[in-house]
């Protein structure tokens, strides 16, 4: 089945900077990949996703690059602020494309 | 529009007693689904469902029943607590376009604690 591997598992910045994580999986099936951040106390909320024909996609401070060949992904997080303090995590979809294989998460803190 | 609601939000067992987490959701979604949070492991698959009356396991079943009689509504059952199943659950659920499971939308979660 999928297995999905995340570095670091934690990473601090100073405000300002950028940060980056970075996702591998293993099954080459696996068409869409989202990244999901949990605050504190929260349930974990969407923030970007990419399917498995586009090799980057961007929202404002947030991207994602996917690398099909190497079979990983990562995220991009510019101009980091403090309310990006929180765990990150990626996934992939798993045999049947219904269900998501989590990595184990990345926890940022970006400092003032 | 609340999303999805999780109770209670914490919850402390003693081995062997039963309890059910509850987990509704007002969107009209087809897709059900409960994960584990652990430390270092992120969130694992307990159990998840496509539609009312349909159930089927995840990557960590065990010790776990579900039931899907509504649309809205996926309680968890815990059998027989033991402290493996100490650990922050999440209620999540999605809707189904087309057959492709994409934006899942979580519950707040729940804290429990077996001793």
């Amino acid at each position: 089945g999928e297995n999905v591997e995340q570095h670091p598992s934690t990473l601090s910045v100073q405000e300002g900077d950028s940060a980056v994580i970075k996702c591998t999986y293993s099954d080459s099936a696996s068409n869409y990949f989202p990244w999901y951040k949990q605050e504190l106390g929260k349930g974990s909320q969407l923030i970007i996703d990419i399917r498995s024909n586009v090799g980057e996609k961007k929202d404002q401070r947030i991207a994602v690059t996917l690398n099909k060949t190497a079979k990983h992904f990562s995220l991009h997080i510019t101009e980091t602020q403090p309310e990006d303090s929180a765990v990150y995590f990626c996934a992939a979809t798993d045999n049947y494309g219904q269900n998501f294989v989590f990595g184990p998460g990345t926890r940022l803190s970006v400092l003032p | 529009n609340a999303g999805v609601t999780q109770t209670p939000k914490f919850q402390v067992l003693k081995t062997g007693q039963s309890m059910t987490l509850q987990c509704a959701q007002d969107m009209n979604h087809e897709y059900m689904s409960w994960y584990r949070q652990d430390p270092g492991m992120g969130l694992r698959l307990i159990h998840y469902s496509v539609g009312a009356g349909i159930t089927d396991q995840g990557e960590v079943p065990n010790g776990y029943n579900v039931s899907r009689s509504t649309t809205e509504d996926f309680p968890l059952r815990l059998l027989s607590a033991a402290p493996s199943q100490t650990s922050v659950y999440f209620c999540a659920s999605s809707s189904l376009q087309g057959g492709t499971n994409e934006k899942l939308f979580f519950g707040s979660g729940t804290q429990l604690s077996v001793l």
